[in-house]
């Protein structure tokens, strides 16, 4: 139980474009997803925190304009990178949390690499 | 300011023997700690979670230690396999934002036959 899933696992995509990320929670129900950002041989660094039918909660230095996040449903929150640059270039890795579990713990998608070039 | 460290970049031990990873922090109030797995290319995979009134918790073959005193948590891998290694996250949650977790750097450990 708790699997998280991430769609696409990896994108290519042209500088100026804009690129969206789902992030599912298979079977459970997510009232509150994380949205996560790592570089190589760095850790992970939390963008924003998004809770089901409200606006996300942005971390210091995150532009929100930028990194649009929807959380339209307890299962289905997605990202969308705007006007892509190459220095968006990471690994972007979604986390939910169980709502009926009640519990501290944060499931893990499998992440996605984007490349911009 | 706030700060989470894991001392070791990399940790590279016999396989059978016991793997300890340290992490550090400073200026929290930690409501708790969590360590996790994450091999390369992969999303962090949960092991344990060990809030500040506890001073131990094991898991099979995982055993972590909080020290509150001390701000350190340490983990501890015993009868390690080379199927154990991988890089070791240290999060924690503060009572200020405990919804939240902030990493620490990982520890990445290689365990040699």
């Amino acid at each position: 139980g708790a699997v998280v899933s991430q769609h696409p696992s990896w994108v290519i995509c042209k500088s100026g474009t804009s690129v969206k990320i789902e992030c599912r929670s298979l079977d459970f129900q997510a009232t509150t997803m994380f949205w996560y950002r790592q570089f190589p041989k760095q850790s992970l660094m939390l963008m924003a925190t998004s809770n089901e039918g409200s606006k996300a909660t942005y971390e210091q230095g995150v532009e929100k304009d930028k990194f649009l996040i929807n959380h339209a449903s307890l299962t289905l929150s997605t990202l969308t990178v705007t006007s892509a640059h190459p220095e968006d270039s990471s690994f972007y890795i979604c986390s939910a949390r169980d709502r009926d579990r009640g519990g501290d713990e944060q499931y893990f998608g499998p992440g996605t690499r984007l490349t911009v070039t | 300011s706030q700060k989470i460290e894991q001392n070791s970049e990399a940790l590279n031990i016999q396989e059978g023997k016991t793997a300890t990873l340290t992490c550090n922090y400073t200026n929290y109030s930690p409501a708790y700690l969590q360590w996790y797995r994450q091999d390369p290319g992969r999303g962090p995979v949960f092991l344990l979670l060990i809030r500040e009134n506890e001073k131990e918790k094991r898991k099979e073959r995982l055993k972590v230690t909080f020290d509150t005193t001390l701000k350190q948590s340490l983990f501890h891998i015993t009868a390690s396999q080379p199927a154990d290694s991988a890089t070791y996250l240290c999060a924690l949650a503060s009572y200020s934002s405990a919804s939240k977790i902030i990493f620490g750097s990982g520890t990445r450990l290689s365990i040699r036959p």
